[in-house]
Parts: structure tokens; C-alpha cells; sequence
């Protein structure tokens, strides 16, 4: 039973347009995720987080909006760039936890 | 740079051979975790360490083991590999200290079963 769950596999962007990536999770207890960004023979690197107190997180190009009532967050990059392209995978942990549960990821291919 | 390193990136070893995966720190976190990542799959938590304690997932199979002799270094040791073993392996560190704090990962070991 997936906690995590990134429905799109893959998405496609047009360089200097939006990418958006989606996330939800199931288990209410969850208060605080994460955005890793996954290269090819590499490890996945942290991205962005959000605390269950907020709904917004902005780091430069990256912004990750979390609604709780509807157990889903999102992922924005503006504008995307070729770098971009990556596989992307949302994280979430509870209560200060050792654990993080992790989706499946989505494949971003950004277009020039 | 502090990092995670793993050794050695590329593994391959035959049914029932035991195998040893490699993983070291210099970010000094007391947390080390192994995942198991099939592809196009989220990575699967097998085990970590919290200092010295180790804490294992209910699902993970006998056959991994775990090994953190000292704060740097952590093991994973697959006693008997099975086909369904070939996996990419992730190393992540973290520190646990009554806050939200991120995994650092390490680059993986690709686990070949032959």
C-alpha cells in the first residue's frame, strides 16, 4: 500500500515554461516533505521541503505548495530549464521521525 | 566536501554468492540508512542506523544484513544474492536531533546478479 504516490511517471515541458509536478500521500500523521531530484548514476539530491505549517516554500526557480485537506502537494519550477530534466521523487516523514517514505517518482524531460 | 561515498559503484556477483556493500561519511551524522531502488520504483527502506542502534523494516528479508562498526562507515551484506536481489543500493545519511532534517544520499551501488 503506497503512502506516497506520484501518479505521472513522466512529464514533458517546454524549456523557459512552468513544470508542475504532483504528490499525494495517505497517512495524516505525515508533517513534513521533501522534493529530491534524481540524475541518472547519481544519488538523489534534496530539492525543497515544507513543514505541515505552511503551504508555500519558495527557493529561486523552485516552489512546493502543500494543501493538507486534500493530502497533495505540488512542485513548481519556473521557467524550466534543460538541467532540469531529472527524475524527481516526493518524500514524507511524521513527527520528527528517522524515516522518510518515499513516491515513485516522476521522469521530467524539459525540452529545449 | 563532506559526502557520502559508495563503494564500489558497480557490483556483480553470482546466485548465492555473498556480497558486501560499502558505505562511508564525512558529514559526521548519526543517522545511516540503506534503500533498495528497483527501477522506476520509490527507493525502499531496508534498515538504518540511529549511532550504534539498529533498526530494521518489518519487510526486509533475512538475507540483508547490516554492519556500522564505527560513526563513518555502515555495511550492507547480502548473504545469499537472488536474482530478485538486483537492485540499485543507496547509502543516506542524516542527523537526528529533535528537527526536521534531509537524507543525504550517496551515489548507489548497482547490484548485477548473474
Amino acid at each position: 500500500d503506497q503512502q506516497v504516490k506520484q501518479n505521472s511517471p513522466s512529464l514533458s515541458v517546454q524549456e523557459g515554461r512552468i513544470s508542475i509536478l504532483n504528490c499525494d500521500y495517505t497517512n495524516s500523521m505525515f508533517d513534513y516533505f521533501l522534493w529530491y531530484k534524481k540524475y541518472p548514476a547519481e544519488g538523489p539530491t534534496f530539492l525543497i521541503s515544507i513543514s505541515s505549517i505552511k503551504d508555500k516554500n519558495e527557493d529561486g526557480r523552485f516552489t512546493v505548495f502543500l494543501n493538507k485537506s486534500a493530502k497533495h502537494l505540488s512542485l513548481h519550477i519556473v521557467p524550466s530549464q534543460p538541467g532540469d530534466s531529472a527524475v524527481y521523487f516526493c518524500a514524507a516523514m511524521a513527527n520528527y521521525g528517522q524515516n522518510f517514505v518515499f513516491g515513485p517518482g516522476t521522469r521530467l524531460s524539459v525540452l529545449p | 566536501d563532506a559526502m557520502v561515498i559508495q563503494n564500489p559503484r558497480y557490483q556483480v556477483t553470482q546466485f548465492g554468492k555473498p556480497v558486501t556493500l560499502s558505505c562511508s561519511q564525512t558529514l559526521n551524522h548519526n543517522v545511516m540508512y540503506w534503500y533498495q531502488q528497483k527501477s522506476s520504483q520509490a527507493p525502499k527502506l531496508l534498515f538504518h542506523y540511529y549511532d550504534k542502534d539498529f533498526n530494521n523494516e518489518a519487510d526486509t528479508p533475512d538475507n540483508f544484513q547490516s554492519r556500522r562498526p564505527n560513526t563513518s562507515f555502515c555495511f550492507l551484506d547480502i548473504r545469499s544474492p537472488g536474482l530478485g536481489d538486483a537492485a540499485m543500493y543507496l547509502c543516506a545519511t542524516s542527523t537526528l536531533d529533535g528537527s526536521y532534517n534531509e537524507q543525504f544520499f550517496g551515489p548507489g551501488t548497482r547490484l548485477t546478479v548473474l
